[in-house]
């Protein structure tokens, strides 16, 4: 079974500040690979998606990450972080099997962006 | 409708108590997945749906814990005999087919006192 694992659970940044927030899996085959992020009352959202190709995946609002299958990981970044990016932060892997898969999450981020 | 909806949004329900907690996804998506959230924690599976089949029930944490889908689109779960273990957010997800991204619902809110 796949397993997920983000490094940090609780992050407090300044504005303007740059983000990387770890996040590490555990497979022996292809996956496929996401974060999603859930804004305080609000349902979790898709940032972005990793399936193929280029390893170096841009998601909305100026979310990036990427896959460095060699290390397991997809780490997400943002160069500049805002107020409004506090929330919890997923990082999810399904396998590539083309079946019934469905979502291993990490423990989850709490993101706190400070004015 | 335009995204998934989940309802009722909170349950409080007294231990011991039968809940159904239901899952409307979004139309035309073929799979829908049943999570459980526990505070603090990450999502975790519980069952799977592909149109109204089952196929995966794995991660049903007991007996108490029952999933259907009779004619392909609206899910309910249900639990019977509700503890206080049980407490958690409970999240259904729709995705239209294998290999493209899941929706979430907002969740429901499940208190066992």
């Amino acid at each position: 079974a796949q397993s997920v694992s983000q490094h940090n659970h609780h992050v407090i940044l300044s504005e303007a500040a740059s983000l990387e927030l770890g996040c590490n899996y555990s497979y022996g085959g292809t996956v496929n690979l996401f974060w999603y992020v859930q804004y305080p009352g609000q349902h979790l959202q898709l940032l972005l998606k990793y399936f193929s190709g280029d390893p170096l995946v841009k998601g909305i609002k100026g979310f990036e990450a990427e896959f460095i299958k060699s290390k397991f990981s997809f780490n997400l970044r943002k160069p500049s972080v805002q107020w409004s990016d506090t929330a919890e932060y997923f990082c999810a892997v399904t396998p590539l099997r083309g079946g019934a898969d469905g979502l291993t999450f990490g423990k989850g981020t709490h993101l706190i962006i400070q004015p | 409708g335009a995204g998934v909806s989940q309802s009722p949004r909170y349950k409080v329900a007294k231990r011991g108590q039968d809940v159904a907690l239901r899952c409307d996804p979004i139309s035309g998506h073929v799979s829908l997945f049943w999570y459980q959230q526990a505070l603090g924690q990450g999502p975790e599976f519980l069952t799977y749906f592909q149109n109204e089949a089952q196929l995966d029930k794995s991660g049903l944490p007991s007996d108490r814990f029952f999933a259907e889908r009779p004619e392909g689109s609206v899910s309910t779960l249900k639990i019977q005999r509700t503890q206080q273990e049980d407490s958690a957010v409970y999240l259904c997800a729709s995705r239209y087919r294998d290999n493209t991204e899941a929706f979430f619902g907002q969740g429901t809110r499940l208190t066992v006192v």
